[in-house]
């Protein structure tokens, strides 16, 4: 079983559109986060959610919407697509906001055109 | 300012060998944490080892260990009998107690020659 699990893995989309990326985790984590991986592979956060709250909200265009229906989701949603927001987006969970590691899924690379 | 400092972009290594990765970070907080991660070609994160700073021993994880030296601030990974499977980059992070956000490094590319 995956343990934290992001669809769709690829997408390609037109600018202006507007696209999500959903997250889930069947780990019992209280904790989820979403980060940004850039071309030259920085991994920057942009948000984090402990039980559906959220704690983490860095300096991210506000066309950037994290939803969180429970705990074990958090999804991303994108308006207005651009293209410098072509990157891989990874989603991870952790036991607690202070917990030790967290667990990432297989990143969406998203190519916007 | 918390940072952290992987100084080598890049390690060509023959297998069977063993490898350290080089991690530095910087922070006035005595309550962190220290992570490495490796993310192979396919994309993934995958977690290798954390280091409490109050841990006393050195984290082992199988051929992985964490050379961690708290006055030079330095949190190195050795990795025993490399194999060609460790090709992909690794990344450092420290977590600082404080806020609890996760600090990453560039990364490293680890190549292991056959």
């Amino acid at each position: 079983d995956t343990a934290v699990s992001q669809t769709p893995k690829y997408l390609v989309t037109q600018m202006g559109n507007d696209k999500s990326i959903k997250c889930e985790q069947n780990l019992g984590h209280d904790t989820m986060y979403w980060y940004k991986q850039d071309s030259k592979k920085f991994l920057k956060i942009m948000f984090s959610y402990n039980n559906k709250e959220l704690i983490i909200n860095e300096t991210v265009p506000n066309r950037f919407s994290p939803k969180s229906p429970d705990k074990a989701h958090l999804n991303l949603h994108i308006n207005s697509l651009e293209l410098g927001d072509s990157a891989v987006y990874f989603c991870a969970s952790s036991r607690s906001f202070e917990g030790s590691e967290a667990f990432f899924g297989q990143g969406t690379r998203l190519t916007v055109v | 300012a918390q940072k952290i400092t992987q100084t080598q972009p890049g390690m060509f290594v023959q297998e069977k060998e063993a490898v350290t990765l080089d991690c530095t970070y910087d922070t006035s907080d005595q309550s962190y944490g220290l992570f490495w991660y490796k993310q192979p070609s396919s994309g993934e994160m995958i977690f290798l080892i954390y280091q409490g700073s109050y841990d006393e021993q050195n984290a082992t994880e199988g051929r992985y260990s964490l050379n961690f030296q708290k006055a030079r601030k330095s949190a190195n990974l050795v990795i025993s009998a490399s194999q060609l499977g460790d090709s992909a980059m690794y990344f450092c992070a420290m977590r600082v107690n404080s806020n609890y956000q996760l600090i990453w490094g560039a990364g490293t590319k680890l190549i292991i020659k056959p």
